[in-house]
């Protein structure tokens, strides 16, 4: 089964600082990610699929790239409505990893 | 609005058996593959299980295979989740959630339920 693994397991940045989370597939997985945020005590949101297609309502400051096995999450400006949990998942096959999350704090 | 709402969640006894329910409205049930995940108490999201559209076939996490069992009644417009010789880990809430595109299965999830809880414990 392929593995996905995030980093930072967790963060703790500015308002308005650039914050990048990483996410790697142990084996090749194209562009098949998705990245969802979960604020405390609700339900995953989708924010980007296909890697790098942001989920229409989703503020333009979240961005995703990568392909095969290597991505990011970026967030060009902090905003204190982003503190959440994020988690990347491989979706084109099952199983449907999702990684084990990154948690994002305002300093 | 597109809607997911599940249900039958509740505590029971280690070896039990219990069946989740989720409705869904908004959208065309029948053309989209539907998925259950569930997160247990103050951890991460754990895929459980997907059944696609047309051909109905199933697909599970190995956690759970051989004892859940998902299922779909597109008449109704509702996704199951039969759970049987339930362990104190399978202990979390347990989404429903719809794919992005109208395909056999295979994509990211864009709407999700609110969850419904269910409790093993002795």
């Amino acid at each position: 089964d392929i593995q996905m693994t995030q980093s930072p397991s967790s963060l703790s940045a500015s308002v308005g600082d650039r914050v990048t989370i990483t996410c790697r597939a142990s084996q090749g997985i194209s562009n098949n990610l998705a990245w969802y945020q979960q604020k405390p005590g609700t339900v995953p949101k989708l924010l980007i699929y296909a890697a790098s297609t942001l989920q229409s309502g989703v503020p333009s400051r979240f961005s995703g790239s990568g392909s095969g096995t290597d991505f990011t999450l970026t967030i060009s400006s902090l905003q204190p409505e982003d503190v959440a949990t994020y988690y990347c998942q491989k979706y084109n096959s099952a199983p449907r990893t999702f990684g084990q999350g990154t948690k994002v704090e305002i300093k | 609005e597109v809607q997911l709402v599940e249900s039958g969640g509740g505590l029971l006894q280690p070896g039990g058996s219990l069946r989740l329910s989720c409705a869904a409205s908004g959208f065309t049930f029948s053309f989209y593959a539907m998925s259950w995940v569930r997160q247990a108490p103050g951890r991460g999201l754990e895929w459980v299980s997907t059944i696609s559209t047309s051909d109905g076939n199933t697909y599970y996490a190995d956690s759970v295979k051989g004892r859940f069992t998902i299922s779909r009644d597109n008449s109704k417009k509702t996704l199951y989740l039969q759970m049987n010789s339930l362990r104190a880990e399978d202990t979390a809430v347990y989404y429903c959630a719809k794919e992005v595109v109208a395909t056999i299965w295979g994509d990211a999830f864009d709407i999700w339920g609110q969850g419904t809880m269910v409790t093993v414990s002795s």
